[in-house]
């Protein structure tokens, strides 16, 4: 069982909609991370939260945008996305993003379609 | 910038035997983390093994062992006693110790694991 849940596991949407993607840990955890990863490629970060407070923009267009409402949770808006992007989209956590000899945990990922 | 190369696109091996994942690295840095992660179909990323730069033991997890050259600059996986489960994506993760939160991805090495 993965300690990062995410939900939903499988997303369709028109590039008209708006919909949000979550992501939660209970490790106390107070870094938390979203990568893209398209098809037989690694990952590729996106946005990292420290504290809750956004410390990393990978230059990502505004049609996505982050949210941590509180350490424990992560959220990702989606609106006019573009068929480019459909990927699975991972989230992940770590103790801090001091601590870099902990690792970073990530949950299942949500696979996104755009339509 | 700091690179992470793995040269074998897909690897394959027999139940029970073992088989090495290769993967060199780039930097100028003294103090960093490697990683190696997992990510089979069920597309969750798993930790399988990390090494601290500064430590000149290889790092071992029950079947899964690092070969850390720290001059050569290379961070290989070797996997014992394969079994069916270890059939995955296995990405090498390198981790500035500089208070940056990027892990830098290789490519990923595809293993299969053959009865």
């Amino acid at each position: 069982d993965t300690e990062v849940t995410q939900t939903p596991k499988h997303l369709v949407m028109g590039m008209t909609n708006k919909k949000s993607l979550k992501c939660e840990q209970h490790m106390g955890h107070r870094a938390m991370y979203w990568y893209k990863q398209k098809a037989k490629k690694p990952p590729e970060l996106m946005f990292v939260y420290s504290y809750e407070k956004l410390s990393i923009n990978e230059s990502v267009p505004s049609r996505f945008s982050p949210e941590c409402p509180n350490s424990s949770l992560l959220n990702l808006h989606l609106h006019a996305l573009q068929p480019e992007d459909s990927a699975l989209y991972l989230c992940a956590s770590s103790q801090s993003d001091r601590a870099t000899n902990q690792p970073q945990h990530f949950g299942d990922g949500t696979r996104l379609s755009i339509l | 910038a700091q690179t992470v190369t793995q040269s074998q696109p897909e690897m394959s091996v027999q139940e029970a035997e073992t088989v090495t994942l290769s993967c060199t690295y780039d930097t100028s840095e003294s103090d960093y983390y490697l990683f190696w992660y997992k990510q089979p179909p069920s597309r969750q990323m798993i930790l399988v093994i990390r090494q601290e730069a500064y430590k000149q033991q290889n790092a071992t997890e029950n079947r899964f062992s690092v070969n850390f050259q720290k001059a050569a600059k290379s961070f290989s996986l070797k996997i014992s006693d394969s079994q069916l489960g270890d059939a995955a994506m296995y990405f090498c993760a390198y981790r500035s110790g500089f208070n940056t939160d990027k892990l830098i991805f290789g490519t990923g090495t595809r293993l299969q694991v053959f009865p």
